[in-house]
Parts: C-alpha cells; structure tokens; sequence
C-alpha cells in the first residue's frame, strides 16, 4: 500500500521569499516520488522527479526536492518565489513492486503576493 | 506542450446522457492511464492501459464506464447514463518504461458538467 500526504493546502508566500511545499510519503517499497503543477486551465506539468539515483532532484524553473528515507518525505522548494509559480502542486507516489499505479496528494495552493 | 490530447476540451450534458472522451498519447508511449479530478482534490486513478490490453481498474470505475484502447494508440472513456456526481475534469495520461523508470506526461483534460 502506497500513501502520500501534504501537510499544507495553502501556501501563501511573498514574491522574491522562499518557498516550501512539505509532502510526506508511504510506500512498502523503494517509491519513485514527482512533483507536478498544475496552473489554472492547464494540464499537469511534472517538475522534477526521484528514482532511485541523488536524494536532491533539481527540476524545472528552479524547484528542487531533497528524498529523505528516514523522514518519509519529499518537500518542494525554491529559493525565490516568482509570480508565474503560483499555482496547484502535487506530490505522487509510485510503488516498487511491480505497481503502475501513482497515488497522488491532495495538492497545495501555492499563492504569491507582490 | 507535452503532447498528450484529449478532445473534447469541455462538455456538458443532461443526467442520463452517455458521453465518449478522447485521448491522443504520445507517440510509442505503450502506457495509458485515465484519471478523475474533482474540484480541490487530487487526480483519482481509474485504469490503464499497456499497449491494447486494459491492465488494472479502480474501483471508482462503475459499471456505467468503459474504456477502450482497440489498436493500442488512442483511447476512449465512455460514461452511461452520467450522473450528477460524474462531473469533473477526466485526465489522460501516457508514458514508457524506460531502465525500470517511468514518468507520465498528462493532457489538458477534459471538463464534463452534468446538468
């Protein structure tokens, strides 16, 4: 069985702040873990993902999640928020195992005030 | 653009009405997966496909759903006699296995209101 919770639904940060988007995992298996967004009226867009290699992934427009074993968990930042990142973010789990089937969270807001 | 299409973008229907949605993955992805996102929520797996042949399906899929894969290309996701509660956006979504690794790239969805 697979789970994945993020703690937050609502983040709301100040342009130029960082940004932390906390996800915790469960996984009976050695998980792959992603990141998506989703801007309004769009379609999921991945952002980074881990698989096994470096815990720190880095992925696109300057996102970047470290994969901690030991704390179950796989949290989004970045160093400096920017208007355009406002949108819905998602953590997925995918089992080992043979399993196919990614669960997803429940999503975060991500807000950005000027 | 990550070149998943699902058509129609939007629709909207009476309760009892059937509906067919597209979707279109890319190109020699062998994998494709149907998911359901209500408002608020994350995407709720549904079924996948690999190549042709419908491999797992959620128990959120009734019996007023099908879907089809015929050539193992394009799909469709049928809904009979939609209710109310079946309004959400339907997400596809394709990928390939590669080196044990897998990463699925999703369409734009399709909105289905059910009046």
């Amino acid at each position: 069985a697979q789970s994945v919770t993020q703690l937050d639904s609502h983040v709301s940060v100040s342009e130029g702040t960082p940004v932390l988007l906390r996800c915790n995992y469960s996984s009976s298996y050695s998980p792959s873990l992603f990141w998506y967004v989703q801007h309004p009226n769009k379609g999921l867009q991945l952002l980074l993902k881990y698989t096994s290699a470096a815990t720190l992934v880095k992925g696109i427009n300057g996102f970047e999640a470290e994969f901690k074993k030991s704390e179950t968990s796989f949290h989004l930042t970045k160093p400096s928020a920017h208007m355009s990142d406002a949108a819905e973010y998602f953590c997925v789990v995918m089992g080992g195992g043979g399993s196919y089937i990614p669960t997803f969270g429940r999503g975060t807001s991500l807000i950005v005030h000027p | 653009d990550t070149g998943v299409s699902q058509d129609p973008r939007h629709k909207i229907t009476k309760r009892g009405q059937n509906v067919t949605f597209r979707c279109d993955p890319i190109s020699e992805h062998n994998r494709l997966y149907w998911y359901r996102q209500t408002l608020g929520q994350g995407p709720e797996f549904l079924t996948y496909f690999q190549n042709e042949a419908q491999l797992e399906k959620s128990r959120l899929l009734s019996d007023r759903f099908s879907a089809e894969r015929p050539k193992g290309s394009f799909s469709t996701l049928e809904i009979q006699r939609t209710e109310q509660g079946d309004s959400a956006m339907y997400l596809c979504a394709s990928s390939v296995e590669t080196s044990g690794e897998e990463t699925q790239y999703f369409g734009p969805g399709t909105r289905l209101l059910v009046l």
